[in-house]
């Protein structure tokens, strides 16, 4: 079935160091990826999405480029503020949507210090 | 402006007793809504499909007994958790399809969540 995996965290950084948060992705067919945002406190926010083979994503800064050949959709960030603190999912919705239904990645937690 | 609102935002009950959780969509109808659990340092788990006006779709493993959910309008879906037990204690979060026309590709929209704690 499909599944989503991401890099462990909690991952910490210092202020405008460069992000990566690395999720991968087993599905069949062309699955439709999303970057997921979790402030805490707050319910999910979408971040971006991408929902065919080689488009970018991009908001806020943030970015991830949707890579059919090694099934991944990495988030990157170039320079990172401590606003940016927060739990990030990976995730897919998979062929013909299947209701609607997203499969989510474990989440990454980022803390940012100043 | 929130799109998705729940309702309460966290509730302490005694084992054996049942919670009711409300999802209510702000912003748009909605005639699906989905329900996830989320368990600390874990992934969102989808727990049924809401539909409504009709039963609820639960994915494998999940008891239909135990997590009773009613769409009874297009802006609200409630998740009730019966004879609840510590081990149901979790978070549960509600999102909301917005509408995609045929494709149904409309974005989906969460909840704030509700944590739930069981004695």
């Amino acid at each position: 079935g499909n599944s989503v995996t991401q890099m462990e965290g909690p991952v910490t950084l210092s202020e405008e160091a460069f992000l990566t948060i690395n999720c991968t992705y087993t599905a069949t067919g062309y699955p439709s990826l999303f970057w997921y945002v979790q402030y805490p406190g707050e319910g999910l926010q979408l971040l971006l999405k991408a929902t065919k083979a080689d488009d970018k994503g991009s908001n806020k800064g943030f970015e991830a480029t949707y890579r059919k050949e090694t099934t991944s959709f990495h988030l990157e960030k170039g320079s990172v503020q401590v606003s940016d603190s927060a739990v990030y999912f990976c995730a897919l919705r998979g062929l013909y949507n299947q209701g609607g239904k997203l499969i989510f990645g474990q989440g990454t937690e980022l803390s940012v210090k100043p | 402006g929130a799109v998705v609102s729940q309702h309460p935002s966290w509730v302490i009950c005694k084992s054996g007793t049942s919670v009711k959780i409300e999802c209510r969509s702000l912003d748009f109808q909605a005639t699906t809504m989905f329900w996830y659990r989320q368990f600390p340092k874990q992934s969102l788990m989808l727990m049924a499909t809401s539909n409504e006006g009709s039963k609820a779709t639960y994915e494998q493993g999940v008891e239909k007994d135990k997590f009773l959910i009613n769409h009874a309008s297009l802006t609200l879906s409630t998740l009730t958790v019966t004879s609840a037990h510590p081990e149901d204690s979790s978070f549960y979060i509600c999102s909301v399809r917005s509408w995609g026309g045929v494709t149904n590709t409309g974005e989906l929209f969460f909840g704030e969540g509700s944590r739930l704690t069981v004695l």
